[in-house]
């Protein structure tokens, strides 16, 4: 069973405009939330991080909203740009042990068109 | 400052053939992981090491095993290679300070076909 769910195989979205991410997650005990992104051929990048303490983390262009009553959580993109075409992986944690693992959800992919 | 660093970068096998997956990472960091991504899919968990001298399976561990050789190095065997084993690997590693809780950074991936 997921753990961690991305029902949105793809997003497409105007340059300028906002892009918004969907990510849900059934395990109680996740605290911490990540979202990645990847090009083709490459490995997934850090973007951004959220704790289970706050209910929304800000990086420039992206922010991350948690709703932990929902189990849901959403990263925003604004402006969208060409460059931010990837695909985003969503992921959580639990706990404070060394070597915690990630969960990853299944991706999205975005295409943001000029 | 290469960060985390996967060799090789293609690979194809024959079935029941062997290889090492080889990476290290220059961060210092403690903790090294091991994930396979297939297509449609994220990714799972295959080892993953938190600290030197120690190795844990994660949610994908048959057919595989690991060598945390040093800090920096962490290496993935596949004994008798299948084809179900092709896939994209990525080796990862973190800090775990509570500044950087759980940040992992990934290497750039081998990708593996089985034949």
């Amino acid at each position: 069973d997921q753990q961690v769910k991305q029902n949105s195989p793809s997003l497409s979205v105007q340059e300028g405009r906002i892009s918004i991410l969907n990510c849900d997650y059934t395990n109680s005990m996740f605290d911490y939330f990540l979202w990645y992104k990847k090009y083709p051929a490459e490995g997934p990048t850090f973007l951004i991080s959220i704790s289970s303490i706050k209910d929304k983390n800000e990086d420039g262009r992206f922010t991350v909203f948690l709703n932990k009553s929902a189990k849901h959580l959403s990263l925003h993109i604004v402006p969208s740009q060409p460059g931010d075409s990837a695909v985003y992986f969503c992921a959580a944690s639990a706990g404070d042990q060394a070597g915690t693992a990630l969960i990853f959800g299944k991706g999205t992919t975005l295409s943001v068109s000029s | 400052n290469a960060g985390v660093t996967q060799t090789p970068k293609f690979q194809v096998l024959k079935t029941g053939q062997s290889m090492t997956l080889q990476c290290a990472q220059d961060m210092n960091h403690n903790s090294m992981y091991w994930y396979r991504q297939d297509p449609g899919m994220g990714l799972r968990l295959i080892y993953y090491s938190a600290s030197e001298g120690t190795t844990d399976k994660g949610e994908v561990p048959n057919g595989y095993n690991v060598s945390r050789l040093n800090k920096r190095e962490f290496s993935l065997r596949l004994e008798s290679a299948a084809p179900s084993q092709t896939s994209v690997y990525f080796c990862a590693s973190s800090e775990d300070s509570t500044y950087a809780k759980n940040i992992q950074y990934f290497g750039a991936g081998t990708r593996l076909s089985v034949l």
